[in-house]
């Protein structure tokens, strides 16, 4: 099945800070989402984002469907936007909406 | 989250014992998912449903069964719990067509001795 690596698996920024965090997969994708899991262990979709760039707010984020990639860049970070960030993508050859997701990356904000 | 809530939040059951894991929704929602999220680890699906009376398996199945009698509840059982199947389950659920997760429950985190 395909793969899912992301990177770095843990991030520690003063609030205020940019940050970059990057998906790599293994195969062809029709379907690549970002998900923010809070402290408290609550998932919540970011983005929907299987090519081209989307934004939202301080969070945006930029797939690069034919090099495999994905990054979601968070700018002056605030102390909330700890926790830990999953890249989630369905391969061309699965049907559905059936998710792999990669290890995440445990970011820390500190004030 | 208002719009899917999974019971129990919490539950502790000794090596053997049987459970159901209820996830409810509000949405009107086709697709649901029920994942399950070790220490350190992404997210595995176990089984998923497109809808009401239709169930699949998906990576990590064995040791689960799952019931979609009617569209808003997708039931997670385990007959005889083991060790390994301590963990974190959470339940999903998709509008049909969109190809987004839209909505995740808080969680069951689950004990096994």
């Amino acid at each position: 099945g395909i793969q899912v690596e992301q990177s770095p698996p843990d991030l520690i920024l003063q609030e205020g800070a940019n940050s970059t965090l990057r998906c790599n997969f293994s195969d062809s994708v029709n379907n690549l989402q970002w998900f923010h899991q809070n402290p408290w262990g609550q998932l919540i979709n970011l983005f929907y984002i299987p090519s081209g760039t989307k934004q939202n707010g301080r969070l945006s984020a930029t797939t690069v469907a034919t090099e495999r990639y994905s990054l979601l860049y968070i700018s002056s970070s605030q102390t909330t936007d700890s926790g830990v960030y999953f890249c989630a993508v369905v391969g061309m050859e699965t049907s559905g909406s059936r998710l792999t997701f990669g290890e995440g990356t445990q970011l820390t904000v500190n004030p | 989250n208002a719009g899917v809530t999974q019971t129990p939040k919490f539950r502790v059951l000794k090596t053997g014992q049987s459970m159901t894991l209820l996830c409810a929704q509000d949405m009107n929602h086709e697709y649901m998912y029920w994942y399950r999220q070790d220490p350190g680890m992404g997210l595995r699906l176990i089984h998923y449903s497109v809808g009401e009376g239709t169930t699949a398996k998906g990576e990590v199945p064995d040791g689960y069964n799952v019931s979609r009698l009617k569209k808003q509840n997708f039931l997670l059982g385990l007959e005889s719990a083991a060790p390994s199947q301590t963990s974190v389950y959470f339940c999903a659920t998709e509008r049909a067509g969109t190809g987004i997760i839209q909505y995740f429950g808080a969680g069951t985190r689950l004990s096994v001795l």
